[in-house]
């Protein structure tokens, strides 16, 4: 998973707080995309976008904000944290829309 | 609405057996099928992305299969290893009606190797 990198692994948050999960790539690629995987089911699209300054709703975007000012950052911003958010998230990237996907290692978020 | 069975769940077979995941979806228009293997703890990392014209793709040990007429992939793991003990997920992406990407995902097969 060379090229993404995701920050904090872990965090443990109460209802209510804010954070933002950190993800940079040095990949150069235009398609960035957030996934929250709960267990025993599949990833689910929180957001993407497909290059700087443009961003969209995936499947699950309630509670949840992205912003991409420049190629190589896609944060996403939990405000007012709700135990729901309880998942594991991965940021993923792509050089077009059906390409193949690189993904970080993972945050793994606990609201508690 | 689209979707991506995989079976089974679960599997756990010896070292050196070799096995064999399902992966079958629904509608179309189908673009590419992609298996990803999945690390505790790690991220999904890509074993083979399959267009339709494609009927079989190799990766080292790991084979997959693709009958887009029936809708159906098979991902084949031969002489397994204790490394390939992680989740195997199949993913379908369609040129219309998927995700806002594209792609839908399955839930996964957990596949686990005793020694």
């Amino acid at each position: 998973n060379a090229g993404v990198t995701q920050t904090p692994k872990f965090r443990i948050l109460k209802i209510g707080q804010s954070m933002t999960l950190q993800c940079t790539q040095d990949m150069n690629h235009n398609y960035m995309y957030w996934y929250r995987q709960d267990p025993g089911m599949g990833l689910k699209l929180i957001y993407y976008s497909v290059g700087a300054g443009i961003t969209d709703k995936g499947e699950v975007p309630n509670g949840y904000n992205v912003s991409r000012s420049t190629t190589e950052d896609f944060p996403l911003r939990l405000e007012l944290a709700a135990p729901s958010q309880t998942s594991v998230y991965f940021c993923a990237l792509g050089r077009g829309r059906n390409g193949e996907l690189f993904f970080g290692e993972g945050s793994r978020l606990t609201v508690l | 609405k689209n979707q991506v069975e995989q079976s089974p769940q679960s599997l756990i077979i010896l070292e050196g057996k070799n096995c064999t995941l399902q992966c079958n979806y629904t509608v179309s228009p189908f673009s590419n099928l992609r298996w990803y293997k999945q690390d505790t703890g790690r991220g999904p990392v890509s074993l083979t992305i399959m267009t339709f014209s494609e009927n079989t793709k190799s990766n080292g040990r790991y084979t997959a299969t693709l009958d887009a007429d029936t809708k159906q992939s098979s991902l084949h793991i031969t002489a397994s290893q204790l490394s390939d003990s992680a989740s195997y997920i199949c993913v379908v992406f369609l040129n219309s009606g998927g995700g806002a990407d594209g792609l839908t995902f399955g839930k996964g097969t957990h596949l686990i190797i005793q020694p």
